[in-house]
């Protein structure tokens, strides 16, 4: 397998624009996450899913997010309008959503977007 | 979710065992100690997770002590690949890791 696929690697952008992440997971994972991660307040779940339903949303940080989740192999995260506070790395993980005993929280990560917002 | 306590840094010499500790003095009973790392640019890894025996896979061992307030990861043989940020969560059975800032190992030849 592949792993967790996040497309684009990089991203840079003017303020105001909008930005669209783009997140594959692994085949059979039934959860999905999205992170994001800053020097100042380390990773912070944003949002999650199960069987392509948001099941909590708190850590999404305003309206200017939000998330997608169409299909079993494919989410979005969306910014509209962006600002240069956004800028961050933003991770997509994905696991089992019954495993063998106490897997739950075994999360498969993907290798990140670095979000630059001028 | 209890929350965790880990030393910002360490150091360890290349082939040594390094022993990272964690402190969850207010870990509950249906929770779990996991923990992960993360090498510079990628993003983080799951290594190993326990409840309160100790558990040793291919590339860790855990030991959790008996009253289960604390934990030691350990990487037998560190390598300079090893050089990362390593993360220990406590978590029950909801999907949600409160990540704090780790222990940063320093792996040196």
């Amino acid at each position: 397998d592949a792993g967790v696929i996040q497309s684009p690697r990089h991203e840079v952008t003017e303020m105001g624009q909008e930005v669209t992440l783009r997140c594959k997971p692994i085949s059979g994972h039934d959860y999905l996450f999205w992170y994001r991660q800053t020097m100042m307040r380390g990773l912070e779940l944003l949002i999650y899913f199960n069987n392509n339903v948001p099941i909590d949303d708190s850590g999404m940080p305003e309206d200017r997010f939000s998330a997608k989740m169409p299909n079993a192999s494919f989410s979005t995260l969306k910014i509209q309008p962006s600002e240069p506070r956004d800028s961050a790395v933003y991770f997509c993980a994905s696991s089992y959503g019954t495993s063998g005993g106490s897997s739950y929280n075994e999360q498969f990560f993907g290798p990140g977007t670095r979000l630059t917002v001028l | 979710d209890a929350k965790t306590t880990q030393p910002t840094s360490m150091d360890c010499a290349e082939g040594r065992a390094a022993n990272l500790p964690c402190n969850h003095s207010t870990i509950s009973g249906n929770e779990y100690v996991y923990w992960y790392r993360q090498i510079h640019s990628q993003g983080p890894q799951y290594i190993i997770h326990g409840l309160k025996n100790n558990e040793t896979n291919e590339m860790a061992s855990l030991i959790i002590t008996e009253d289960r307030k604390s934990s030691t990861l350990i990487l037998p043989h560190a390598t300079l690949r090893d050089t990362a940020v390593y993360y220990c969560i406590v978590a029950g059975n909801n999907r949600k890791l409160i990540w704090g800032l780790g222990t940063s190992l320093a792996v040196n030849p």
